[in-house]
């Protein structure tokens, strides 16, 4: 079965980093673009970044571009999120997903809180 | 505010049929396929269409189809577990983003 396991979540202050993890296993990881979205308490889903097939070509929403970095290593079936400098704002569940244009499976998510 | 238009709010009864829209421009919805994803009580988001594709395990009351710059979801007889808030996405050429929809809240009366 296609599944995707995020996991770094967690409490940091205001300034502080995390990376988080995605694990996929049940397809091709190679052969797939991925993406990580968030949902911010009470809101809606919002696209926070995405790379190729091969990590050669990422995208970032401009309220992260320069904070958060999209990465993969396709030895491990691993897609990750390098998010530094956080803020309130970013306080969101973070997703992982498959897909660009159209996303076709999600991962369960993994919390961010960034306190002041 | 959201580069796609849903409604905020549809509501119907069970064995209705209701359609949720999706609005953008030719550089989003006019030029790439769209995925509808359902989220039932704030857990993780599930893709009920993409494309016009339904993936294994959604039933078949789901539909989609899309007419120029909107797209549509259509639940054909409607069941109480449908209740849930309904997004619409797809990637903008011209931005370079994965563009998402505010979400549509549907209700079963």
């Amino acid at each position: 079965d296609v599944q995707m396991v995020e996991s770094g979540g967690g409490l940091v202050q205001t300034g502080g980093s995390l990376r988080l993890s995605c694990a996929a296993s049940g397809f091709t990881f190679t052969g797939y673009w991925m993406t990580w979205v968030r949902q911010p308490p009470g809101k809606g889903l919002e696209w926070v970044a995405s790379t190729d097939e091969v990590g050669s070509e990422t995208h970032h929403v401009d309220s992260v571009r320069g904070r958060f970095t999209i990465s993969r290593d396709n030895t491990k079936n691993s897609l990750f999120l390098q998010m530094t400098s956080l803020r309130v704002e970013d306080t969101a569940i973070y997703y992982c997903a498959r897909g660009k244009a159209v996303i076709d499976c999600w991962g369960q998510g993994t919390p961010v809180t960034v306190s002041s | 505010q959201s580069a796609l238009t849903q409604e905020a709010s549809v509501s119907g009864t069970v064995g209705q049929k209701v359609t949720l829209s999706c609005t953008g421009d030719r550089n989003n919805i006019g030029r790439y396929g769209v995925g509808w994803y359902q989220q039932t009580s704030h857990g993780a988001p599930k893709t009920v269409m993409f494309g016009n594709s339904l993936p294994p395990g959604i039933p078949e009351r789901f539909s989609a189809s899309k007419s120029g710059t909107t797209s549509s979801l259509t639940i054909s007889g409607l069941q109480p577990e449908d209740e849930a808030d309904y997004y619409c996405s797809t990637w903008d050429y011209s931005l370079n983003v994965q563009v998402f929809g505010g979400g549509t809240k549907l209700t079963v009366l």
